[in-house]
């Protein structure tokens, strides 16, 4: 298996402008996780997915950001519009719904907001 | 806040020395578990110790559980250059399929 995927590693963009971050999970898992990674914040979770369905979007930090997994092999995290704040690597990570608790995560996504 | 709380928070040590990280929860948990990050790297599951376990084993890491305490060590003997990365613990606790990290021991192994 490849592994959790992510899309783009890096981006760079202006602020205002509308970012769109992927996810690919590995197949068979069940449950899906987007966190940010900051200095000043560590690992934050953001949101989780259970079959495709979000349970718990409470670490979600403002109306700017949403995230969607339309079906089981795919998620994104929206964000519009982005500010300089919100630069931070954004990393998705998947877990079994029958194994332990283990989570695989992805590479990450480096966002920079200018 | 962030459930666990990992000290010290860097850590420098020799090629072939020990290596231990503690690690502090503050609610009841149902396991534990420790995750590496390499620089620029996602992280990478290393090894989960439930709340009924005392002590687990993995190759040259070792993790013990002090529930009565809410703490956690992971001790990495015979440390190796590749070993240098930083260090989280996990903890789902109360809050069920949710993992809440701590804020890691960045560990540097000089050669």
């Amino acid at each position: 298996d490849a592994g959790v995927i992510q899309s783009p590693r890096h981006e760079v963009t202006e602020m205002g402008q509308e970012v769109t971050l992927r996810c690919k999970p590995i197949s068979g898992h069940d449950y899906l996780f987007w966190y940010r990674q900051t200095m000043m914040r560590g690992l934050e979770l953001l949101i989780y997915f259970n079959n495709n369905v979000p349970i718990d979007d409470s670490g979600m930090p403002e109306d700017r950001f949403s995230a969607k997994m339309p079906n089981a092999s795919f998620s994104t995290l929206k964000i519009q519009p982005s500010e300089p704040r919100d630069s931070a690597v954004y990393f998705c990570a998947s877990r079994s719904g029958t194994e332990t608790d283990t989570q695989y995560f992805g590479p990450g996504t480096r966002l920079t907001v200018l | 806040s962030q459930q666990g709380e990992e000290d010290p928070q860097a850590l420098s040590i020799q090629e072939g020395e020990n290596a231990t990280m503690n690690c502090s929860y503050k609610t009841s948990i149902n396991n534990l578990q420790w995750y590496r990050q390499n620089s620029g790297r996602g992280l990478v599951h290393l090894i989960l110790i439930r709340s009924n376990e005392r002590e687990k084993h993995s190759g040259r890491l070792r993790v013990t559980l002090d529930t009565s305490k809410k703490s956690s060590s992971l001790l990495i003997t015979a440390s190796r250059a590749a070993d240098t990365a930083s260090y989280f613990c996990a903890t789902d606790g109360q809050y069920g399929n949710k993992l809440v990290f701590g804020a890691g021991t960045i560990l540097r192994v000089k050669s």
